[in-house]
């Protein structure tokens, strides 16, 4: 299995900031790649998928990069709403992959 | 407007049984393939299986695989997943999850509220 791992684990920071947070997959996967922020006691949800593509209703200020191994979710200026974890998940092959979390805070 | 909504999580005995079920509606329900994630209690995200638009093909992680089963209802809107052989590391809150794709699942883009499922003696 492919297994994605993200960096930073917890990331603190203000509102108004740039943060970006990465995710390494163990294997090439192109990009199949998609990005879902939960925040505490709901459902995760999606941001980005094909590594750039943003989901509907989701602000511009998420941006998602990378291919192959490499990739990143950049928040452009961090709003209130954003404080949340967010999680890398892999669809190359038919079994799913996620990272294990980045659990953004306020600083 | 999607809804997505889990029912039948619970308290089980280790080696007991558990079917949760997930109804939906504001969607063509038998044009996607669906799916369930859990997250244990302050853990990350798994992927547990998931089913494609027809029932016809099913895909399920190693640590499920032999003892669960999703199945689905096109006729109903609804998605089951029978759990046999429960084990203490399958607590979690159990999330059913619908992909924008019908066969191959490349990731879901609206989730229900999750169902817990706890396994304890």
């Amino acid at each position: 299995d492919i297994e994605m791992t993200q960096s930073p684990s917890s990331l603190s920071a203000s509102v108004g900031d740039r943060v970006t947070i990465t995710c390494r997959a163990s294997d090439s996967i192109s990009t199949y790649l998609n990005w879902y922020q939960q925040k505490p006691g709901k459902a995760p949800t999606l941001l980005i998928y094909g590594a750039s593509s943003l989901h509907s209703g989701v602000p511009s200020r998420f941006t998602g990069t990378g291919s192959g191994t490499d990739f990143t979710l950049t928040i452009s200026s961090l709003q209130p709403e954003d404080f949340a974890t967010y999680y890398c998940q892999q669809n190359h092959r038919t079994t799913l992959t996620f990272g294990q979390g980045t659990r953004l805070e306020l600083k | 407007e999607l809804h997505v909504l889990e029912s039948g999580g619970g308290l089980v005995r280790p080696g007991g049984s558990l079917r949760l079920s997930c109804e939906t509606s504001g969607f063509i329900f038998g044009n996607y393939a669906m799916g369930w994630v859990r997250q244990a209690p302050g853990k990350g995200l798994e992927w547990v299986c998931d089913i494609s638009n027809s029932g016809g093909s099913t895909t399920y992680a190693d640590s499920v695989r032999g003892r669960f089963t999703i199945s689905r209802d096109n006729s109903r809107n609804t998605v089951h997943l029978q759990m046999n052989s429960l084990r203490v590391e399958d607590t979690a809150v159990y999330y059913c999850a619908k992909s924008w794709d019908a066969v191959v699942v490349p990731g879901f883009d609206f989730w229900g509220q999750g169902t817990l499922v706890t396994v304890s003696s």
